[in-house]
């Protein structure tokens, strides 16, 4: 079952805040967040593997709510170089990771 | 180390024919995963090998084929292209079971059908 991102796509101006949703209809035992820049590949950003973790790094961090079966990732004060389309990935029945289809997050100077 | 590579970067193949595609993983990584992005289905999951055996499948059809060698390069097959399999094909791997661990893509291979 493919998890469902929120928003589809945002517009930042540099130093602003943004949250990106991801849930699911089912368990979720992992969350896993990667980050595509246009015509490059998806780059690992984090995985959180249980209920109530949060991770970070620099200015994006992501927290795990199992119950809420959703997990949220947050970009703080944004530079131009957070541009790109943002995936979150959860494990499914006979695949290892199904992805969102993704937020395109756009941050304008 | 180096990165994920995977050959060719692009490809042109008419209606019909068939393609293979290379995916080099980093070293010491044992799981290969591939992917299928295009811009209305996002990244949609093919296979995962390890250690030469094929352990998960997505829902394509048997014309999609793959399989990995014992120094974990692999390869994947496409059989009678259709022009519905136009999109970049993504490879990537990791240490182990991808479903915990970081996934390294490769820059992907860029397949256009005619």
């Amino acid at each position: 079952q493919q998890p469902v991102q929120s928003p589809q796509a945002v517009i930042l101006r540099e130093g602003e805040d943004a949250v990106i949703n991801c849930s699911s209809s089912k368990a979720l035992y992992s969350v896993h967040w990667y980050r595509q820049k246009h015509g490059e590949a998806p780059v690992f950003l984090m995985i959180l593997l249980k209920g109530g973790e949060q991770k970070g790094h620099d200015k994006i961090s992501a927290s795990f709510n199992e119950k809420k079966q959703q997990s949220s990732l947050y970009l703080t004060a944004s530079q131009l170089s957070y541009s790109g389309t943002y995936f979150c990935g959860t494990p499914g029945g006979n695949t290892p990771l199904v992805f969102g289809k993704g937020t395109r997050l756009s941050v304008i100077a | 180390k180096a990165g994920v590579t995977q050959t060719p970067r692009y490809l042109i193949k008419t209606r019909g024919q068939q393609v293979t595609l290379s995916c080099s993983p980093i070293s010491g990584h044992r799981s290969v995963s591939w992917y299928q992005q295009t811009p209305g289905q996002g990244l949609q999951f093919l296979f995962e090998y390890f250690s030469e055996t094929q352990r998960n499948k997505g829902n394509f059809p048997g014309r999609f084929s793959g399989r990995q060698f014992s120094n974990s390069r692999s390869e994947m097959n496409v059989s009678t292209l259709e022009l519905g399999d136009s999109a970049l094909y993504l490879c990537a791997s990791s240490l182990e079971f991808p479903a915990y661990n970081e996934q390294f893509f490769g820059p992907g291979t860029r397949l256009t059908v005619l």
